[in-house]
């Protein structure tokens, strides 16, 4: 069965830092996958896809990577703004095509 | 402006009553879920459509029915609610569930007593 991670809970950082989020999933064989941003009371915003043969996207100040051998994938945000405070989500779609998500990091980008 | 549309926002409902969760998109997608998101434990999937007339079930799917009689509109029902079904519900669409990216819905906050 497959299980994601995302490591850590939560988060704080002073704005203007570079910050990584972790996510970690337990079976290689994985169609995509995707990091989502959750603000409080809202639906899900997808940020970046990527599929099994990639290794990174980028979109402006994010970077994703994939290694699916070893079962993870990091978001990299750069130059952080209070603006990006939100919980970020990442979710891997299996070969059946359902999504199975991570339990989600809370981020606070302090001014 | 074209999305997922969710209603209602809110509800409360007393156990053993039904209700129905209502979904509808406006980008002609082929596939539309419905997810649970409760506290520490992520966006679990309850049911899932490939297209009109098809449906599957997800990972939590005992309590819910889905039916898809449209491209248009995926109605999750709950027969009789139960306190344990006290969650955020969000449905979604796309093309397909992995070639590309999902639209959510803004979810519905639902509370069994």
């Amino acid at each position: 069965k497959q299980e994601v991670t995302q490591i850590p809970a939560a988060l704080s950082v002073p704005e203007g830092e570079n910050l990584v989020l972790n996510c970690s999933f337990t079976d290689s064989a994985i169609y995509n996958l995707q990091w989502f941003r959750q603000d409080p009371g809202k639906g899900l915003t997808s940020l970046l896809l990527i599929q099994s043969s990639q290794r990174e996207q980028t979109s402006g100040r994010l970077n994703a990577s994939l290694d699916k051998s070893s079962g993870r994938s990091t978001l990299y945000i750069a130059a952080s703004q209070p603006g990006d405070s939100a919980t970020y989500l990442c979710a891997v779609v299996n070969q059946g095509g359902k999504l199975i998500f991570g339990q989600g990091t809370e981020l606070s980008v302090k001014p | 402006n074209a999305g997922v549309t969710q209603t209602p926002k809110f509800q409360v409902l007393k156990t053993g009553q039904s209700m129905t969760l209502q979904c509808a998109q406006d980008m002609n997608h082929e596939y539309m879920s419905w997810y649970r998101q409760d506290p520490g434990m992520g966006l679990r999937l309850i049911h899932y459509s490939v297209g009109a007339g098809i449906t599957d079930q997800g990972e939590v799917p005992n309590g819910y029915n889905v039916s898809r009689s449209t491209t248009e509109d995926f109605p999750l029902r709950l027969l009789s609610a139960a306190p344990s079904q006290t969650s955020v519900y969000f449905c979604a669409s796309g093309d397909s569930p992995g070639a590309n990216v999902l639209t959510f819905g803004a979810g519905s906050r639902l509370t069994v007593l």
